[in-house]
């Protein structure tokens, strides 16, 4: 499985833009590149996802680089709600069916 | 909108008890994954069903097995339970299983294992 390095740690006001980098130099031409976020106490969640292009969705923003080997994601208006660790997980066609194999994540404090 | 739900929510067993973690995915999705997440970790892989079969499997311990049903609820059956085996258990489910699927996670069940 292709592998991924997220900063152990952010931080950001609230209302502010934030990015959260993630590299994955080791990437398939076939690895989708997944964002979810695990809240305190909860479950993770889906975030967001794409393959080459640029995607935009309610939650958040994901940019590609050119090159696949790395991808940022960006929460456009930080929110205390946005307080949690941020998972970047890549799935190929290794298998029929995508396990998630979950990193150290990201875990982002947002302030007041 | 229904979301999965799993159950009990809690749970607390001593060692070299059994437990069973019940899942019941969003209707109409045909995939069940199970995650385990221990104190201060990450989520980490345990076994996945589609269609009712065997899919693909993680790091399980041989004590542990689960099924998918003809209702698509899974049943995550553990025995000779371990102080190791204490943390929360994920079910997720996701519409066909493909790689490029959202899979939609549960609350979770923590187990306590005394």
């Amino acid at each position: 499985d292709a592998k991924t390095t997220q900063p152990n740690s952010m931080e950001s006001n609230e209302e502010e833009p934030v990015h959260l980098p993630c590299n994955h130099s080791t990437i398939s031409g076939t690895d989708y590149i997944h964002w979810y976020r695990q809240l305190p106490s909860q479950g993770p969640e889906y975030v967001i996802h794409g393959l080459t292009s640029n995607v935009n969705n309610r939650m958040a923003s994901l940019a590609i680089a050119e090159d696949r080997k790395s991808s940022t994601l960006i929460l456009h208006r930080a929110t205390l709600r946005d307080a949690a660790v941020y998972y970047c997980i890549l799935s190929g066609m290794g298998s029929r069916e995508a396990k998630l194999i979950f990193g150290t994540g990201t875990r982002l404090q947002v302030f007041p | 909108a229904a979301g999965v739900i799993q159950s009990p929510r809690h749970l607390i067993k001593e060692k070299r008890e059994t437990a069973t973690l019940k899942c019941y995915p969003i209707p109409r999705h045909d995939t069940v994954y199970w995650y385990q997440q221990g104190p201060g970790q990450d989520p980490q892989f345990l076994i996945s069903f589609y269609e009712k079969m065997q899919s693909d499997k993680g790091s399980i311990p041989d004590r542990f097995s689960a099924q998918q049903f003809s209702d698509y609820h899974s049943e995550l059956n553990m025995s000779s339970l371990e102080l190791g085996d204490s943390a929360l258990y994920f079910c997720a489910s996701s519409l066909n299983g493909g790689y490029t699927d959202t899979q939609y996670f549960g609350p979770g069940t923590r187990l306590t294992v005394l």
